[in-house]
């Protein structure tokens, strides 16, 4: 069974870079057919997806963060990353990393999720 | 974007009662390749990861209770838990995997009465 949990810094300065990292475990992040994602959710709120990534490098980003987002994949590590620049205090949410598949005629929502990591953006 | 909307934001349902919750969205998601519908459902509670329970609409993850069951089609879609167990109390989110960015529901948050 395909494990994940997330890790980073707890406390991020306004203006400054959010980086997480998701490691993954029971599974490769090389197979083919698996997406890795980043999914965030501010307390108290709901879910946002922010983009996923292959082990290919391929990557698609929400319109609503592309301008300051990347996620990246360190095949080597078994680990995904999420940079987001630029951040306020509206990024203050748990990040979850999660997984989905595609079976070669569609795509299937995410079924294994990280336990979530509370980033705060603050000074 | 995909909006979805479910309804009602929250609900209290006595222990061994029928709840339902709704989800619209504000367009199709029926697969074409395989003519399902990528809609999802999803229990969080508190300081947990969402759990999948639900995708197609209507396909029970492995392990789920089957007192959870969906249904709908296009662009309405339902939970519907036959029995309510003191274990359901949940925030339920649906999801539409139909398109990127894929995006969730607002909740609705399932209490006992």
């Amino acid at each position: 069974q395909v494990r994940l949990q997330e890790s980073g810094p707890g406390l991020v300065k306004p203006s400054q870079t959010l980086s997480l990292i998701c490691t993954v475990s029971g599974g490769s992040i090389r197979t083919d057919g698996y997406y890795w994602s980043w999914i965030r959710q501010p307390a108290g709120k709901g879910l946002e997806w922010i983009g996923r990534i292959q082990a290919n490098g391929n990557t698609i980003y929400n319109p609503s963060l592309t301008s300051r987002v990347t996620i990246s994949a360190d095949t080597s590590k078994n680990q995904f990353s999420l940079t987001l620049t630029s951040v306020t205090a509206a990024d203050t949410a748990v990040y979850y990393c999660a997984t989905f598949h595609y079976d070669g005629t569609a795509f299937y929502p995410e079924d294994y999720w990280g336990q979530g990591t509370l980033v705060t953006v603050s000074s | 974007d995909i909006v979805m909307t479910q309804s009602p934001d929250s609900l209290a349902v006595s222990l061994g009662e029928r709840a339902t919750i709704n989800c619209k969205s504000s367009q199709s998601v029926l697969y074409g390749s395989n003519n399902k519908n990528s809609l999802a459902w999803y229990q969080q509670k508190p300081g947990q990861p969402p759990k999948l329970l639900i995708y197609w609409a209507s396909t029970r993850e492995s392990g789920v209770p089957d007192r959870f069951s969906g249904s709908g089609s296009g662009t309405d879609f339902t939970l519907t838990i036959s029995s309510l167990q003191a274990d359901d109390v949940a925030v339920y989110y649906c999801q539409q995997f139909y398109a990127t960015p894929r995006t969730f529901g607002q909740g609705t948050k399932l209490e006992i009465k």
